[in-house]
């Protein structure tokens, strides 16, 4: 059973325009959030996070935002630039229980289109 | 500073063959993490070390598989009797775990496994 979703495989988006990419979980006891970006023969790179006490966490042109009730949360990314070209991975973890494993998504592809 | 390194980064054997994968966490980070992603899927969580305490193996697909860490730092995943559907990318992540306010998880470049 795939606890964490990412239903888009791929999204593109012209340079300059925000980027959203989403993701749902289903297990109400993750409380960590995480995005990695990934490029080919590279390992993941972290990004940015949330702690399930927040709505809502900002860094330069990346936010974050969740939604508890929904089970859904989503990165924005503004202005979107052709170095964002990867994929995303969505993560989920349960640290206040002490299970800090991460439970990924799927990823998706981003395609910055110049 | 350094970050998370792994050996070899490609590595091809035969089936049935025994393999070693290595992985040097990020210094002060005493959790560490394997995880293996096959073609065209996600992250697949296997093992997690934090400090002394026991390991998480919740994640290890079979008995063939096995992990030891030395202390806090370096760690080695094994795979016994490879079979063809052991291949994949091998990836080591660390952090400060649970008991410091940073959670995040940095990862290593991973090693491409391919089992002929």
């Amino acid at each position: 059973d795939q606890q964490v979703k990412q239903n888009s495989p791929s999204l593109s988006v012209q340079e300059g325009r925000i980027s959203i990419l989403n993701c749902d979980y289903t297990n109400s006891m993750f409380d960590y959030f995480l995005w990695y970006k990934k490029y080919p023969a590279e390992g993941p790179t972290f990004l940015i996070s949330i702690s399930s006490i927040k709505d809502k966490n900002e860094d330069g042109r990346f936010t974050v935002f969740l939604n508890k009730s929904a089970k859904h949360l989503s990165l924005h990314i503004v202005p979107s630039q052709p170095g964002d070209s990867a994929v995303y991975f969505c993560a989920a973890s349960e640290v206040m229980f002490g299970n800090e494993k991460l439970t990924f998504g799927t990823g998706t592809r981003l395609t910055i289109i110049p | 500073g350094a970050g998370v390194s792994q050996s070899p980064s490609n590595k091809v054997t035969e089936k049935g063959k025994d393999v070693e994968l290595r992985c040097d966490p990020i210094s002060g980070h005493t959790a560490l993490y394997w995880y293996r992603q096959r073609l065209g899927q996600g992250l697949e969580f296997l093992i997690y070390f934090q400090g002394n305490s026991a390991p998480d193996k919740s994640g290890l697909p079979s008995d063939r598989f096995s992990a030891e860490r030395t202390g806090e730092s370096v760690s080695t995943l094994t795979i016994q009797r490879t079979q063809q559907e052991d291949s994949a990318v091998y990836l080591c992540a660390s952090s400060f775990g649970t008991r410091q306010p940073s959670y995040e998880q940095y990862f290593g470049p991973g090693t491409r496994l391919t089992v002929t």
